[in-house]
């Protein structure tokens, strides 16, 4: 069974502070990892994906993820945030294999001033 | 029109009402999904259609019913729904028939509903 779990449900940020969203997986066969943002009133929009390759993935609006295999993690970090990243982050797996998506619980981030 | 369109964006009805929610790709695209999200919980996948054929049907109650009459539109039949049913339903397409894509889905903005 595949699974992904989101470790922090709300992350109370200042903004330009540095933020960590944090996901770990479980899965018997290799996988592709995706962060969608939700921001309020709207539908889900694909933040970055990591299909092969390097494990450092970059983003749009200056998200990055790092892909660690032997952790089954893959984190969503950026450095600065702005009071508009205020939103709802989901973390997603597909497997390889054609199964269907996979969504966490999802991790809101509220950034302040 | 560009994206995934979904209508209505709010919905209110009785648990006895016959109603649909209507989703709308102008992007091509060749497989088309119905997602429930409810608070804190993960997105459930209810359907798929991958080139106008159902692919997928995650143990739906039977209360919801897809329609598929092309590729770019997608509806959602709802009959008899209880109070539980209420939460936000999201279409979404891909490029990719279904089982070949990469995970990228294209959402659309949702449709509230509310079962009284």
């Amino acid at each position: 069974a595949q699974s992904v779990t989101q470790l922090d449900s709300q992350v109370p940020v200042f903004e330009e502070a540095p933020v960590e969203l944090r996901c770990n997986y479980s899965s018997s066969v290799s996988v592709y990892l995706f962060w969608y943002v939700q921001y309020p009133n709207q539908g889900l929009q694909l933040l970055l994906k990591y299909l092969s390759g390097s494990t450092l993935v970059k983003g749009i609006n200056g998200f990055e993820a790092e892909f660690n295999k032997s952790q089954t993690s893959f984190h969503l970090r950026k450095p600065s945030v702005h009071i508009s990243d205020t939103a709802e982050y989901f973390c997603a797996l597909k497997g390889q294999a054609g199964t269907a998506l996979i969504f966490g619980k999802g991790t809101t981030l509220s950034v302040s001033s | 029109e560009t994206g995934v369109t979904q209508t209505p964006r709010h919905l209110v009805m009785g648990m006895t009402n016959k109603k649909s929610l209507k989703c709308e790709q102008h992007l091509g695209h060749n497989a088309m999904y119905w997602y429930k999200q409810s608070a804190k919980k993960p997105l459930e996948l209810m359907f798929v259609y991958s080139l106008e054929e159902r692919v997928e049907n995650n143990s739906v109650p039977s209360r919801f019913s897809p329609e598929c009459p092309n590729s770019s539109h997608l509806f959602l039949h709802l009959h008899t729904l209880q109070p539980e049913d209420s939460a936000l339903y999201l279409c979404a397409s891909s490029q990719a028939p279904a089982g070949t894509e990469t995970g990228e889905l294209f959402f659309g903005e949702g449709s509230r509903l509310t079962v009284l």
